[in-house]
C-alpha cells in the first residue's frame, strides 16, 4: 500500500531561518500526485502545491520551494526566511489509485509541526 | 476562507448515540470528500461523492454512512458512537471527480464522544 513518511515530528526555528520539511513516499503507481497541505492553529487545511509524478522540475512560490526527486522518492518543502505566521502543521500527501479506471484517495503523512519563534 | 462550510463546529455526545455532520462544498464543486483526523490514526480518507454518487471509499466504518444530495451538500452520519470516534472530521470539495484534484477543506467538525 501507499505510504508517506514525514520523519520530522516537530521542528522549531527562529524567525528568518530557512527550514526544510522532509517527505518520503512509497507507491506502486506509475502515475501519481504529491501534495503539501498546511494546517495552521485555526485547524483548517490549506492546499499549498500539487505535483505530477512526471514533472520533476522544482517549484518556487515566494518564500516556498519544493524539491521533487523521483530517484529518492522524496518531495521536500523548504521555507526561506521563515516567519512566525508559518507556524503550523504541514502534511505531505500522495494520491493512491483505488480501482482500475480512475478513483483515487489521498494518503497523508503524520505531519510535521513547525514552530517559528520570534 | 476555502468556501467549504461545515456544521456544527463542535459536537459533544455520548456513547451509543447517532450524529449527523453537514458539509456544503464550494460553489461549482461537484465532489465532496470526508476525512477523519485523530491523534492516533492521523488524517484518514473516509469516502468521496461525485455529483450525488459514491465515487471512492476509504477506511470508513460500517457504523458510518454518507450521502450527497441534489443540491450537492453532503452529510456524514455516525451511529453507535464509541469513545474512539472522537476526532476532527473534515469535508473537502473539488471540481472534478478524480481524487488527485486539488481539494479545498472546510474548517472541520470536532466530535467529542463521552
Amino acid at each position: 500500500a501507499q505510504k508517506v513518511t514525514q520523519a520530522q515530528t516537530e521542528i522549531s526555528v527562529v524567525e528568518k531561518e530557512d527550514v526544510t520539511l522532509d517527505c518520503v513516499y512509497e507507491t506502486r503507481d506509475t502515475t501519481y500526485y504529491l501534495f503539501w497541505y498546511k494546517q495552521p492553529p485555526s485547524g483548517e487545511l490549506v492546499f499549498l502545491i500539487r505535483r505530477n509524478s512526471f514533472d520533476e522540475q522544482n517549484e518556487i512560490s515566494g518564500r516556498y520551494s519544493w524539491n521533487f526527486q523521483k530517484s529518492t522518492s522524496s518531495f521536500n518543502f523548504t521555507i526561506t526566511a521563515s516567519q512566525v505566521v508559518d507556524s503550523a502543521v504541514y502534511f505531505c500527501a500522495l494520491s493512491e489509485t483505488l480501482t482500475q479506471g480512475g478513483s483515487e484517495k489521498l494518503v497523508f503523512g503524520k505531519g510535521t509541526k513547525l514552530t517559528v519563534n520570534p | 476562507d476555502s468556501g467549504v462550510t461545515q456544521t456544527p463546529k463542535h459536537l459533544i455526545t455520548a456513547t451509543g448515540q447517532r450524529v449527523t455532520l453537514r458539509c456544503s462544498p464550494r460553489s461549482g464543486d461537484l465532489s465532496v470528500y470526508w476525512y477523519q483526523q485523530s491523534l492516533d490514526q492521523g488524517l484518514q480518507f473516509l469516502i468521496q461523492y461525485y455529483n450525488g454518487e459514491e465515487r471512492a471509499k476509504g477506511n470508513i466504518l460500517e457504523r458510518f454512512s454518507a450521502q450527497q444530495f441534489p443540491d450537492l451538500h453532503s452529510e456524514l452520519n455516525l451511529s453507535s458512537l464509541e469513545l474512539g470516534d472522537s476526532a476532527l472530521y473534515f469535508c473537502a470539495s473539488s471540481v472534478g471527480q478524480r481524487g488527485y484534484n486539488e481539494q479545498f477543506f472546510g474548517p472541520g467538525t470536532r466530535l467529542t464522544v463521552l
